[in-house]
């Protein structure tokens, strides 16, 4: 079945902690990228990579790092969580076509305390 | 900034009727993306507009794209419950940044 895979669903961790939140498509899609939801303000890009070795900033990324080493991997890290990145984590990948719409993870929850 | 609002963003209708939701961009793109979100659950996709006068028709759903209004609808058809959720439309600029309005939840009563 053609899906996007995030682990974990929900996290609760505490401020300073470092984590990763993995991401893994089998679809064979170039382009990768994480988003974070939050009340009101809808959806948010924080990172996206157009295919290996090649990732850059969306709208929101401080405080996130991401890497593809491979094609169908693009983990999200935080190294040192805060509060404010509490939030619904979204990843998703599409081909890398004008025609083609993001597949979209199951999302993780996490919660800093 | 590319910037994308949606109105409304709440919407409680009653089945059987007809209903808008509307999606205005800042800057110019002429491609635009419909997503539906279920509570608790992740985004599909529903629509792709590529061009000026896009139109396309899923069911009770028709999504259009004036591109030059930088203006997207999405029509409901005599809505039914089915139909309750979060409706997102986004952007993008270059292909590689999307933009995401805040959504528009539905909400179908009997």
């Amino acid at each position: 079945e053609a899906q996007v895979t995030q682990n974990p669903r929900y996290l609760i961790t505490v401020t300073g902690k470092k984590l990763t939140v993995t991401c893994s498509q089998n679809m064979n899609h170039e382009y990768m990228s994480w988003y974070r939801q939050d009340p009101g303000l809808g959806l948010r890009q924080i990172y996206y990579s157009m295919n290996v070795e090649v990732t850059d900033k969306g709208d929101v990324p401080e405080g996130y790092k991401v890497s593809r080493k491979e094609k169908r991997n693009f983990p999200l890290i935080l190294e040192s969580p805060s509060p404010n990145q509490t939030s619904l984590y979204f990843c998703a990948s599409s081909f890398f076509t004008y025609n083609s719409p993001l597949h979209f993870g199951n999302g993780t929850r996490l919660t800093v305390t | 900034e590319l910037k994308v609002e949606q109105n409304p963003l709440f919407l409680s209708m009653q089945e059987g009727k007809n209903y808008t939701i509307y999606c205005n961009y800042s800057t110019t793109s002429d491609r635009l993306y419909w997503y539906r979100q279920d509570p608790g659950k992740s985004l599909e996709s529903l629509f792709v507009l590529l061009s000026n006068g896009a139109v396309k028709q899923e069911g009770r759903l028709m999504a259009s794209l004036d591109t030059k209004a930088r203006l997207s609808t999405l029509h409901i058809t005599a809505a039914v419950h089915d139909l309750s959720a979060t409706y997102f439309c986004a952007v993008d600029n270059t292909g590689n940044q999307f933009y995401f309005g805040t959504g528009t939840s539905l909400t179908v009563i009997p």
